[in-house]
């Protein structure tokens, strides 16, 4: 099984609809939580980045972490054709300065198309 | 600041053949790292490093072998090519602050085509 499980989609949506991405994780020490974006031929970057459980909204976006289900969403309102991407959540826990446990845990990523 | 570069963009290679993939960071980042990119799977880890001198491997390191001599460069070499290995590459960049990594600044990729 895989620290991270993210359905890879693809998902296609209408302009302005509600669109929700997920992710489930198996390690319970994950405690930082990101969304990333890439575009077509590009690399991530980074789009929403929460500690531990709760909610974060950044305009459209909202990032939502249930560390009791081990479950992170990301939530896009109003979608438009430029979030026309493929959005990648990725984890981490707590690590000490030089520890090679300091990396990210990525999902596979979902691939996210808004037509007009 | 140009952040993380890559170099070259775009590869062919035939089977056999060595190569190596040049990473360079100018944001004075502790972490850096290697992935692959395929279709439907996903980044994965090849190998990264957690400061200059210091490298570890990552989910994938078989046939790549790493060097990080200097803070600001991280080198990916492929000794022999394999067809397995045709893939995108990214590089990307973090620090450390208080028990978390930092967000991670991904390179432009370079394409590898091994044939």
């Amino acid at each position: 099984q895989k620290e991270v499980e993210q359905d890879p989609g693809p998902l296609s949506v209408p302009e302005g609809a509600i669109v929700s991405l997920n992710c489930t994780y198996s390690n319970s020490a994950f405690q930082y939580f990101m969304w990333y974006r890439q575009y077509s031929r590009k690399g991530p970057e980074l789009l929403m980045y929460t500690y531990s459980s709760g909610n974060k909204e950044d305009g459209r976006f909202t990032a939502q972490v249930d560390k009791s289900s081990k479950y992170i969403s990301l939530f896009i309102r109003d979608s438009q054709p430029s979030d026309s991407a493929t959005y990648l959540c990725a984890m981490s826990g707590f690590v000490n300065r030089g520890s090679t446990l300091g990396r990210l845990y990525f999902g596979r990523g979902t691939q996210l198309t808004v037509w007009p | 600041n140009a952040g993380v570069t890559q170099t070259p963009k775009f590869r062919v290679l035939k089977t056999g053949q060595s190569m190596t993939l040049l990473c360079a960071q100018d944001m004075n980042h502790e972490y850096m790292y290697w992935y692959r990119q395929d279709p439907g799977m996903g980044l994965r880890l090849i190998h990264y490093s957690v400061g200059e001198g210091t490298t570890a491997k990552g989910e994938v390191p078989d046939g790549y072998n790493v060097s990080r001599l200097k803070k600001q460069n991280f080198l990916l070499g492929l000794e022999s090519a394999a067809p397995s290995q045709t893939s995108v590459y990214f590089c990307a960049s973090s620090y450390w602050s208080s028990g978390a990594q930092e967000t991670q600044y991904f390179g432009p990729g370079t394409r590898l085509l091994v044939l």
